[in-house]
């Protein structure tokens, strides 16, 4: 069973506005990473945030951490056309022997 | 750098064919491994390797083989292909240490099995 289940599975923003999506996981885990897939491309890792942080900023990108609800929340601020792209959680579970947990992924559509 | 190559990027097979794809990086990464991405059900791990001569099972591993001779390169074979194996396939790799960090992925190979 997935990990790591995001939510929406899909959000349609216009150019400027911000976009959160969120993650929900069911285990205790070392830390969650964020990740991003344009269509027909491979991921690309954005950021991580370990256990013991509540948040971290990158750029436009703020990441919360919720060990308590088991939960984490991607936000983009002033999203722009290039952010369109599919949005993944991945989980480092304690105690799991070598590997990733992914989500199912939000997809993000951001207009003009 | 080019990172992480996967060839083919698209391939047709009939059922019962064999093949292999491709995976190769040059960041000297000592882990590597092989997702398969299906509609709604997100990336799941069929095999994993952490270094040369090293390899493990994923969560679904049936049907596919891996062996890891260098560092650079680590295959996937198909051992007789099945409709259920039409997916889009993902290499990805990461240094020793910090592998559970942050994964560096391949472009894909989409696999449609008729």
């Amino acid at each position: 069973s997935q990990q790591g289940e995001e939510d929406p599975q899909a959000l349609s923003i216009q150019e400027g506005e911000n976009a959160t999506m969120n993650c929900s996981y069911k285990t205790s885990i070392n830390n969650l990473q964020w990740y991003r897939q344009n269509s027909g491309r491979g991921l690309v890792h954005l950021i991580l945030i370990r256990s013991n942080e509540r948040e971290k900023h990158s750029g436009r990108l703020r990441v919360t951490l919720d060990t308590s609800k088991k939960s984490s929340s991607l936000l983009i601020t002033a999203s722009r056309a290039a952010d369109t792209a599919s949005y993944f959680c991945a989980t480092d579970e304690t105690g799991t022997a070598s590997k990733l947990t992914f989500g199912t992924g939000t997809r993000l559509q951001v207009t003009l | 750098n080019a990172g992480v190559t996967q060839t083919p990027k698209f391939q047709v097979l009939k059922t019962g064919q064999s093949m292999t794809l491709q995976c190769a990086q040059d960041m000297n990464h000592e882990y590597m491994s092989w997702y398969r991405q299906d509609p709604g059900m997100g990336l799941r791990l069929i095999h994993y390797s952490v270094g040369a001569g090293i390899t493990d099972q994923g969560e679904v591993p049936n049907g596919y083989n891996v062996s890891r001779s260098t560092t650079e390169d680590f295959p996937l074979r198909l051992l007789s292909a099945a409709p259920s194996q039409t997916s889009v396939y993902f290499c990805a790799s990461s240094w020793g240490a910090g592998w559970r960090e942050k994964l560096f992925f391949g472009s894909g190979t989409q696999l449609s099995v008729l």
